[in-house]
């Protein structure tokens, strides 16, 4: 099974500043089984990245992500108040699928 | 648009089986070419994965669930399930159904839908 850690576990950044959140898998993982995802209370969570790097439907172009191998990024190039939210990364490789702790952006 | 909803008890005592159930609906077609899942959130904690259904039939699991979850699926009626057996305190959680994938096969998580979670509680 495929570990995947993601830090800092808290990020408090101002509107418009730069996020960056990591993920780092146990083992290198296939290009395409990396997906990123925003949760905000009391919603579902919704898919921003997959693929380490294709937007999903409707994701503003702030959010990127990028990466290769064992760790992966997740950029919010301009902080919006509404980006405060819980950012899970998650890998599917070999048909088990895990997810990361969670990084909590505050702003 | 593609609309996923959980429904089932949301009490369940210790030892008992859980059962729930999620309904798909709109643009429901190609069911089949889709991975149908179940996540997990216990309080406090991070988004886990039960297991998903492709195909109505193949099944996976988390290890850490294989001996107490049963996933299965009937596209007839488009939907899919969850038993859970011998339940305790720990499987307190919003339960949410998912659709991963992308009508390829190849890719099982890419959940871009989910259902609004349905919260479960075990207690005496």
């Amino acid at each position: 099974e495929v570990v995947v850690t993601q830090s800092p576990a808290t990020l408090s950044l101002s509107p418009g500043e730069r996020a960056t959140l990591s993920c780092r898998a146990s083992q290198s993982l296939t290009t395409e089984y990396l997906s990123w995802y925003q949760h905000k209370p009391g919603q579902a969570p919704r898919l921003l990245v997959y693929g380490i790097s294709t937007r999903a439907t409707g994701v503003p172009d702030r959010f990127s992500g990028s990466g290769s191998g064992r760790d992966f990024t997740l950029t919010i190039s301009s902080l919006q108040p509404e980006d405060s939210a819980l950012y899970y990364c998650q890998q599917d490789y070999n048909f088990v699928l895990t997810f990361g702790g969670g990084t909590k952006v505050e702003i | 648009q593609l609309h996923l909803e959980e429904s089932g008890p949301g009490l369940a005592k210790p030892s008992e089986t859980l059962s729930l159930t999620c309904t798909v609906s709109g643009a429901a077609d190609n069911i089949g070419t889709y991975y149908w899942g179940w996540i997990r959130q216990s309080p406090g904690k991070a988004l886990e994965w039960i297991g998903s259904v492709y195909n109505s039939g193949i099944t996976f699991y988390n290890p850490s669930f294989k001996s107490r979850a049963t996933i299965s699926a009937d596209t007839s009626k488009s939907q899919f399930f969850l038993q859970l057996s011998s339940v305790t305190v720990a499987d307190t959680a919003v339960y949410y159904c998912v659709r991963g994938g992308d009508g390829s096969a190849v890719f099982m998580g890419r959940l871009a839908y989910w259902g609004q979670g349905t919260l479960v509680l075990v207690s005496s």
